[in-house]
């Protein structure tokens, strides 16, 4: 069964760090450019993050640049988010995503509030 | 960024009659011969699930009375006869220009 697991949300203060991960399972992973899309609550949904198969390219949204990093580990099926200088607008489910959509996870809620 | 604009916001709706959504693009969505339109169901308590990509070709499992069309910057997600479980927020979404984006949603209720 083709599967993404997303893990390591939380609750943490303005100026903090979070390192989200995807466990990815049941699919080519090395082969599928993936992306993380965030869900505020009770609002809609925004792309975040794109990263090519190879890692050789990166999107952002403005909003998180210089920020947010996105990573991948081909050999083990994993996709992070690195968040650094978290801000009380970065709250929201964050999700891990495969190539135009066709998969998500359950979803990670990040709470960044002092 | 490109702006995606969907209409109705709330759309209440009758078990099987038929059920349109529109979505407007600020920007030509077609590029290289292809257009990166889909469209995204997310029922409550769940993820969203992609129903529609590149215009109007049908994910796997999706039921044929889900159906894409459009062009340039008008699109349109129809539903055919309208079933119970059809109730959730539909998103359109672009990825033809960076940063993909997403329309606002619109809720179909019964």
């Amino acid at each position: 069964e083709e599967q993404l697991v997303e893990s390591g949300g939380g609750s943490v203060q303005p100026g903090g760090s979070l390192r989200l991960s995807c466990a990815a399972s049941g699919f080519n992973f090395r082969s599928t450019w993936m992306n993380w899309v965030r869900q505020t609550p009770g609002s809609g949904l925004e792309w975040v993050a794109l990263i090519e198969e190879g890692e050789s390219r990166k999107y952002y949204v403005d909003s998180v640049k210089g920020r947010f990093t996105i990573s991948r580990d081909n050999a083990n099926n994993f996709l992070f988010l690195q968040m650094n200088n978290l801000r009380v607008d970065d709250t929201a489910i964050y999700y891990c995503t495969r190539g135009g959509g066709d998969l998500w996870g359950q979803g990670t809620l990040v709470t960044v509030s002092s | 960024d490109v702006v995606m604009t969907q209409s109705p916001l709330s759309l209440p709706v009758t078990l099987g009659q038929p059920a349109s959504i529109s979505c407007r693009s600020s920007a030509s969505l077609s590029s290289d011969g292809n257009t990166y339109l889909n469209w995204f169901q997310q029922r409550p308590g769940q993820s969203p699930r992609r129903l529609i990509y590149k215009v109007s070709n049908r994910d796997s499992g999706v039921p044929d009375r889900f159906s894409g069309s459009g062009s340039g910057t008008d699109f349109t997600l129809k539903i055919s006869r309208v079933e119970a479980e059809d109730v959730g927020v539909y998103y359109c979404m672009q990825g033809t220009h960076w940063p993909r984006t997403f329309g606002q949603g619109t809720k179909v209720e019964i």
